[in-house]
């Protein structure tokens, strides 16, 4: 079956510092999105992407599909505290659900 | 709105007992799902449901049912609950606006489940 995988797995920053997560598919993906879990929370909608090579911004956070449509990558410049939680990104092939990666957790030192 | 509501917050059970959690939408959206949370694997689908009155099977289904009797609500038992099925629940909904598939999930905000 299709498998999601994320590195890493856990991401230790001082604040400023630039954070970057790694989403990697097994098979070649219709769309991917992002999400964000706050410590205690659900999971929350950060963004999609649905083209080859295509990239978005959201202030600090850059998102990337690869251009065979396989990886993801989300990007933080300079990190605050408020960044802090795990993220997950969720592929989908054609006709099938969203599958989603064991998520990167994320702290930043203040 | 209150969006996406779960019901109960946290539960303990024995083994062999059974409940059910209650999953409640207010968007009016078509489509709705059952996801657990362990640790170190991320979300795992156990059911989903594509519109009232149907339901489907995810990656995990063994050991859980669900029913959709009305638009808003999605309910999913464990007829004789088992350790292994300690978890984080989470109900999440989307919208049948345009592509289904490209729209973003929204979540409820987790059943805690401890199964002894």
């Amino acid at each position: 079956g299709q498998q999601v995988m994320q590195i890493p797995q856990y991401q230790h920053v001082q604040e400023g510092e630039d954070f970057t997560t790694y989403c990697n598919s097994s098979t070649t993906l219709s769309n991917i999105q992002w999400y964000k879990q706050r410590p205690g929370g659900h999971p929350v909608f950060l963004i999609q992407l649905v083209k080859s090579g295509e990239v978005k911004k959201q202030k600090r956070l850059t998102f990337q599909f690869g251009e065979a449509k396989k990886n993801s990558s989300l990007h933080i410049t300079a990190t605050q505290t408020t960044d802090v939680g795990t993220y997950f990104c969720a592929g989908r092939r054609d006709g099938q659900n969203f599958v989603f990666g064991p998520g990167t957790r994320l702290s930043v030192l203040p | 709105n209150a969006g996406v509501t779960q019901t109960p917050k946290f539960r303990v059970l024995k083994t062999g007992q059974s409940m059910t959690l209650l999953c409640a939408q207010d968007m009016n959206h078509e489509y709705m799902y059952w996801y657990r949370q362990d640790p170190g694997m991320g979300l795992r689908l156990i059911h989903y449901s594509v519109g009232e009155g149907t339901t489907a099977k995810g990656e995990v289904p063994d050991g859980y049912n669900v029913s959709r009797l009305k638009k808003q609500n999605f309910l999913l038992g464990l007829e004789s609950a088992a350790p292994s099925q300690t978890s984080v629940y989470f109900c999440a909904s989307s919208s049948s606006l345009s592509n289904w598939a490209y729209n973003e999930q929204f979540f409820g905000p987790g059943t805690r489940l401890t199964v002894l």
